[in-house]
């Protein structure tokens, strides 16, 4: 079975730009969640998704946004980019209970 | 909420030597918890879960951990490394009611040495 995948694995963007990323759970996982890992923050929820909707949030700025497909893909959308966004962007998906979680390579963003 | 501290940040060890990576959590409901590993330039990989059962988890590349509740901790052991464990690892914790969000530690590098 194939895993997470994730792409583009690597981004690079200006202050200010947008940016999409995109996230393709392993096949039948329904529920997809999304981190930023940065030195200083560590490993931080951003969303999760189920069934298209937003089940859970994490404490992050409007800025961020993401959103699920019928087949379960995901993406993630940062706008007006800052400095402080780039992190690695890593998501993961689970079954259905977004208990045990799957991760993907991750998708490397330097904002300049 | 929930929180998990790493009690060390980095842990040299010699190879084949035994290690003890320490996890402690604080919730005030039930919990899941897992152990992940992330090598350089990689995502995270599931080291080892507890869910429920037997306190005493085994998980892939000859790592198991232990859950305790009383002492709220889910400390991560291996008999005997290798080079290639050479990695960080994340302790993380999730509510059995907030499903779809891990808590994270803020990580442990394991440096083993020839």
């Amino acid at each position: 079975k194939a895993g997470v995948t994730q792409t583009p694995r690597y981004l690079i963007k200006t202050r200010g730009q947008q940016v999409t990323l995109s996230c393709s759970p392993i096949s039948g996982h329904r529920s997809v969640s999304w981190y930023q890992q940065t030195p200083g923050q560590g490993l931080q929820f951003l969303f999760e998704y189920f069934s298209e909707t937003q089940r859970n949030k994490g404490n992050f700025p409007g800025r961020f946004s993401g959103r699920q497909f019928s087949n379960s893909r995901s993406e993630m959308n940062v706008s007006t980019l800052e400095l402080g966004d780039s992190a690695l962007y890593l998501c993961a998906s689970s079954f259905s209970g977004g208990v045990e979680q799957f991760f993907g390579p991750g998708t490397r963003l330097t904002v300049l | 909420a929930q929180s998990v501290t790493q009690l060390d940040s980095q842990v040299p060890v010699f190879e084949e030597a035994p290690v003890e990576l320490r996890c402690n959590y604080s919730s005030s409901v039930s919990v899941y918890l897992f152990w992940y590993v992330q090598y350089p330039n990689q995502g995270l990989q599931l080291l080892l879960k507890y869910l429920s059962g037997s306190t005493l988890v085994k998980g892939i590349n000859g790592f198991e951990a232990e859950f305790n509740k009383s002492q709220t901790s889910f400390h991560l052991r291996k008999p005997s490394v290798h080079i290639s464990d050479t990695a960080e690892y994340f302790c993380a914790v999730i509510s059995s009611s907030n499903t779809g969000k891990l808590i994270f530690g803020q990580g442990t590098t394991l440096q083993v040495k020839p």
